[in-house]
């Protein structure tokens, strides 16, 4: 069963606007990631945040974190067209199967130039 | 570096027909992971495997099995395909300590009649 799932499914801006997606989860989490997959090839890795983390920042890419709420946002700063991915939240659970991770469905992700 | 190397990049299989993928990692990783992929339904864990010699069942681990001889290798097996498993199969692997990322290969695309 899913545990991540993104907000909105769909998304499409211009160049240069910014985007952010969504994630809501279930149940206690150990960290947080989020992939990229271009289309036809597999999921790149991101950023990871951590349970005692709030945000953490990458280059362009900013991650908040709120377990009370048990929900993460993904902002992408100053898009690109080479930006238009889908991305996919997955969380990875404390306790005994904490090297696992369940990936929610994903935002599609669409930067028109 | 290859990385993660999924072969074959894509079959047609007939109803009955058995087949097995290959998965392999350079990068010394413990655990690996099968998944597959289908529209709408994001990433489902089929079964991974904590390091040579182990393998155990994920989300969806029904007509499938799995070997783990080598450390870099993982193989994932359809008895008798049916079109139900018609999909994208994803092998990943990470370190396996607690919160790493993991590597995903470029998928194999597997279509059955």
């Amino acid at each position: 069963s899913q545990q991540g799932e993104e907000d909105p499914q769909a998304l499409s801006i211009q160049e240069g606007e910014n985007a952010t997606m969504n994630c809501s989860y279930k149940t206690s989490i150990n960290n947080l990631q989020w992939y990229r997959q271009n289309s036809g090839r597999g999921l790149v890795h991101l950023i990871l945040i951590r349970s005692n983390e709030r945000e953490k920042h990458s280059g362009r890419l900013r991650v908040t974190l709120d377990t009370s709420k048990k929900s993460s946002s993904l902002l992408i700063t100053a898009s690109r067209a080479a930006d238009t991915a889908s991305y996919f939240c997955a969380t990875g659970n404390s306790g005994g199967s904490n090297y696992k991770l369940t990936f929610g469905k994903g935002t599609l992700l669409t930067v028109n130039p | 570096n290859a990385g993660v190397t999924q072969t074959p990049k894509f079959r047609v299989l007939k109803t009955g027909q058995s087949m097995t993928l290959l998965c392999a990692q350079d990068m010394n990783h413990e655990y690996m992971y099968w998944y597959r992929q289908d529209p709408g339904m994001g990433l489902r864990l089929i079964h991974y495997s904590v390091g040579e010699g182990t393998t155990a069942k994920g989300e969806v681990p029904d007509g499938y099995n799995v070997s783990r001889l080598k450390k870099q290798n993982f193989l994932l097996g359809l008895e008798s395909a049916a079109p139900s498993q018609t999909s994208v199969y994803f092998c990943a692997s990470s370190p396996g300590r607690v919160g790493q990322p993991q590597h995903f290969g470029d998928g194999t695309r597997l279509s059955i009649l």
